[in-house]
């Protein structure tokens, strides 16, 4: 089974505007990290915002806000005010505890483009 | 130089040639990983080294050879690649591979083409 799930493979929005890109989880550990990262067409990666699995309060980041449900199990980026520089790929991952080698695990990725 | 860096940005070769990949960090940190990122796929951990010793080898077939001299340097050295090994390598580091808060901190890539 998937343990990161996008289901949203692009997205539109229009500058200046807020989006959601959702992110559900699934794993049986109770201590874990959930990341969002954004690739342009560059190909880098560039790291957003971390949540932590005992974290009481969404983490945010300027623009950047991580809307966690933990009961869900879902861990989603919210980008308020979009510019033409948000367009790129953006994907969830995350890290558990148990897994002691280091091994993020990345969703499919959404593909964000922000219309003028 | 600041951050990841990788070194070439682009390579095409072909599969009887002799490459290697070259990664630097100058963040102070002691993981490295290798990933792998084919056209519509999620990324593939390939390889992670924290303090310079190898501690995950995703089932990487052996054409893939990693080399981690000291912490700040990490290499991928290629030989007798096949086409379907065509795809962006990323590197990235960590302050160490041990914490779910563990952050990793991507380099810009390098795009590998074989032909």
């Amino acid at each position: 089974a998937q343990k990161i799930t996008q289901t949203q493979p692009g997205m539109f929005v229009q500058e200046k505007e807020a989006v959601t890109l959702d992110c559900t989880y699934d794993t049986s550990d109770q201590s874990y990290g959930l990341f969002w990262y954004k690739q342009p067409s560059s190909g880098e990666m560039i790291f957003l915002i971390y949540q932590g699995s005992y974290d009481e309060q969404n983490a945010t980041e300027g623009r950047y806000s991580l809307n966690f449900q933990k009961a869900r199990k879902s861990a989603n980026l919210v980008i308020s005010a979009s510019q033409l520089g948000d367009s790129a790929m953006y994907f969830c991952a995350m890290r558990e505890r148990n897994n002691q080698g280091g091994k993020l695990i990345f969703g499919q990725g959404t593909e964000l483009s922000v219309k003028p | 130089e600041t951050g990841v860096t990788q070194t070439p940005r682009h390579l095409v070769m072909g599969m009887t040639n002799k490459k290697s990949l070259k990664c630097e960090q100058h963040l102070g940190h002691n993981a490295m990983y290798w990933y792998k990122q084919s056209a519509k796929k999620p990324l593939e951990l390939m390889f992670v080294y924290n303090f310079k010793e190898q501690t995950e080898n995703n089932s990487v077939p052996s054409r893939f050879s990693p080399e981690c001299p000291n912490s700040s340097h990490l290499f991928l050295h290629l030989h007798t690649l096949q086409p379907e090994d065509s795809a962006l390598y990323l590197c990235a580091s960590s302050p160490a591979a041990e914490w779910e808060t563990d952050t990793q901190y991507f380099g810009p890539g390098t795009r590998l083409t074989v032909l």
